[in-house]
């Protein structure tokens, strides 16, 4: 079945430093990838998202790259900051399936 | 304007109850959708309409039904509630649409602890 790994659980930076969070995806109908944040107690909000015919988004501090041969997509943050910190999910979905498959979550700390 | 609003925030209740939460969207969007989020933080869909239509339904205990009475409501009823059922539900609306995928609009959520 349809499915989307993330790695890693949990991740710890120092501030100012750049985090790499990875999905691999099972999939090869999918085509439109976002990523949500979702801070403590809030609901996930939508940060950036990247379509199967483009390789690379950015967005001021972050960025995706999607490798749709190996089927995975990484985000990207510079210059890590405090309020980075959050639980991050990225997710998989085909054209006009309307359903996303999340990955389980990221948990980043930005250390002050 | 909250974009997505559901009801209520918090609900504390006893195993066996029956329960309803409600949610709304003023996006204007064609979809929406019920996720659950357990207490690893897992996002898992549940139902999703579109245009008031019935398009996704995913193995959930039926008793749990969503209705839709229009394209800006999808309400969330629950009977027999048990303990594993306590979670926190999320609504959400997009603009899904055939030729491409748009992003969610999350409701702020409402965590369901069943005692």
């Amino acid at each position: 079945g349809e499915n989307v790994e993330q790695h890693p659980s949990t991740l710890s930076v120092q501030e100012g430093d750049s985090a790499v969070i990875k999905c691999t995806y099972s999939d090869s109908a999918s085509n439109y990838f976002p990523w949500y944040k979702q801070e403590l107690g809030k609901r996930p909000q939508l940060i950036i998202d990247i379509r199967s015919n483009v390789g690379e988004k950015k967005d001021q501090r972050i960025a995706v790259t999607l490798n749709k041969t190996a089927k995975h997509f990484s985000l990207h943050i510079t210059e890590t900051q405090p309020e980075d910190s959050a639980v991050y999910f990225c997710a998989a979905a085909g054209e006009g399936t309307y359903k996303y498959i999340f990955g389980t979550g990221t948990r980043l700390k930005v250390l002050a | 304007d909250t974009a997505v609003s559901q009801t209520p925030k918090y609900l504390v209740t006893q195993m066996g109850n029956d329960k309803s939460i409600k949610c709304e969207q003023n996006l204007g969007h064609d979809t929406m959708y019920w996720y659950k989020q357990d207490s690893k933080k897992f996002l898992k869909i549940m139902f999703s309409y579109n245009n008031k239509e019935l398009i996704i339904n995913e193995t959930v205990p039926n008793r749990f039904s969503p209705k839709s009475p229009d394209k800006a409501h999808l309400n969330l009823h629950i009977n027999s509630l048990e303990l594993g059922d306590s979670a926190v539900y999320f609504c959400a609306s997009s603009q899904a649409r055939t030729g491409g995928n748009y992003g969610y609009t999350f409701g702020s959520g409402t965590r369901l602890t069943v005692v």
